[in-house]
């Protein structure tokens, strides 16, 4: 067990809709990342937070977006859902902003129909 | 994307045997390196690291090998178990503008035979 949580496992919604990912990074990680994997792509960085503030985007669609809590909790809202937006989205949380070990979590298996 | 490939390479092992999984990474200003095991369903899991100062760190029953020359990262897996099937793919983490970066390679693929 990584340590890392994240909410809910399955999810399985309609074009247009909107989607939040939870995630509860391991206690005492400062940074959080997201990560989305399709089966034609390896693991794509989206974005990273370290103690509440954005410190990193990677290819992140407009319809996107994130942001890090006070408890540093962290939620991804994915907005106006295409088919293409089916795949694994990972959260992963480290003690720094970079260069230790990222610990990932089981993932949220969207499904978009 | 920075990792692509939707077929991955399979590596077919006898219980029993050593394996060895090779990684090449791209950029040589890279100066930390992972190895992640990912099973069907689950996310990745930290097996090991290494940094750039280092050729060589072993675990349980694991070994990683950097060979910064050639930029290649390899994993040997030890006594290799039916519970070491899943895909293996390593990390590079670099500092290009003032944030780290990791960037994934694709992934090989375990497969312990019986």
């Amino acid at each position: 067990d990584s340590g890392v949580t994240q909410t809910p496992k399955h999810l399985i919604t309609a074009t247009g809709q909107r989607v939040t990912l939870r995630c509860s990074p391991r206690s005492g990680d400062l940074s959080v990342y997201w990560y989305q994997q399709s089966l034609d792509q390896g693991l794509q960085f989206l974005i990273q937070y370290y103690n509440g503030e954005e410190r990193a985007k990677g290819n992140i669609l407009e319809r996107f977006s994130a942001q890090q809590f006070p408890d540093l909790h962290s939620e991804l809202n994915l907005s106006s859902l295409e088919l293409g937006d089916s795949a694994l989205y990972f959260c992963a949380s480290s003690d720094t902003e970079g260069n230790s070990p990222l610990h990932f979590g089981n993932g949220t298996r969207l499904t978009v129909t | 994307g920075e990792s692509v490939g939707l077929h991955l390479p399979t590596l077919s092992v006898q219980e029993g045997d050593n394996s060895i999984i090779n990684c090449a990474y791209s950029n040589s200003a890279s100066d930390y390196f992972i190895w992640y095991k990912q099973e069907s369903g689950k996310g990745p899991q930290f097996i090991i690291d290494i940094r750039s100062n280092m050729d060589k760190r072993q675990g349980q029953r694991v070994t990683v090998l950097l060979n910064k020359t050639v930029k290649h990262l390899s994993l040997q897996i030890a006594a290799t178990q039916p519970g070491d099937s899943a895909v293996y793919f390593c990390a590079e983490n670099i500092l290009p503008s003032g944030t780290y970066k990791y960037i994934f390679g694709t992934g090989t693929r375990l497969k312990v035979l019986a």
